[in-house]
């Protein structure tokens, strides 16, 4: 049973850099791919990008300007950084396994980040 | 970019049988996957690629997915199902609805 959770700071400073990460328990980092996925208060999911093969990555066009993901095999981790927020960046960040096609099939529990001074 | 319609809401009594569509240019040619968000949780998945149940899901739920709308369904609603549902797909990159509320009344 694949587990994973978010840890980071809850509280940014607006134009700072928000930076979160995912530990993964029950599985390989090295295999699937892994996104992160986003839910301001009371609206949608907004699909952030994923990284996958130990590297290769994937963003959401609205945001590739200020996304990095990227992994830590050895602590079989992946990590979020997204530059220059903005109170439009508060939300829940979750992040999520792939299954073997286009869904996500594990999710972690999510964690709130509130842009604010 | 690509876009996914949701209705906003949709309302069952309990027993009934719920749908809940997603709408797509084309989008029968693409899989289609579905979660159910209940108020302060995670998203859980109800069915991935147009049809399938993952383990633990009830066979209530199902999906279907023709020309350029995608059906959940939901037979004999239960209380337990009032919930958020989304739809998701890719194009290039991935897509999501913008969720509908089912209220079970």
């Amino acid at each position: 049973q694949v587990q994973l959770q978010e840890s980071g700071p809850g509280l940014v400073k607006p134009s700072e850099t928000l930076s979160l990460t995912c530990t993964v328990s029950g599985g390989s980092i090295s295999t699937h791919y892994w996104s992160w996925i986003r839910q301001p208060p009371g609206k949608g999911l907004e699909w952030i990008g994923y990284v996958y093969n130990g590297g290769t990555t994937n963003y959401n066009p609205s945001l590739k300007s200020r996304v990095t993901i990227s992994v830590d095999t050895s602590n079989n981790q992946f990590s979020l950084k997204l530059t220059s927020v903005t109170a439009a960046d508060t939300a829940v960040y979750y992040c999520a396994k792939h299954g073997v096609s286009v869904h996500f099939d594990y999710w972690g529990q999510g964690t709130l980040v509130t842009v604010s001074s | 970019s690509y876009e996914l319609t949701q209705p906003p809401s949709v309302s069952v009594s309990p027993g009934q049988t719920a749908s809940i569509t997603c709408s797509g240019d084309n989008l029968a040619k693409k899989y289609v996957c579905w979660y159910q968000q209940k108020s302060g949780q995670s998203p859980v998945l109800v069915i991935y690629q147009d049809t399938k149940r993952p383990s633990g899901i009830p066979e209530r739920f199902s999906g279907s997915n023709s020309g350029n709308t995608a059906t959940l369904t939901i037979s004999g609603t239960q209380a337990m199902d009032e919930a958020d549902y989304y739809c998701q797909a890719w194009d290039s990159s991935v897509v999501f609805g913008g969720g509908t509320k089912l209220t079970v009344l």
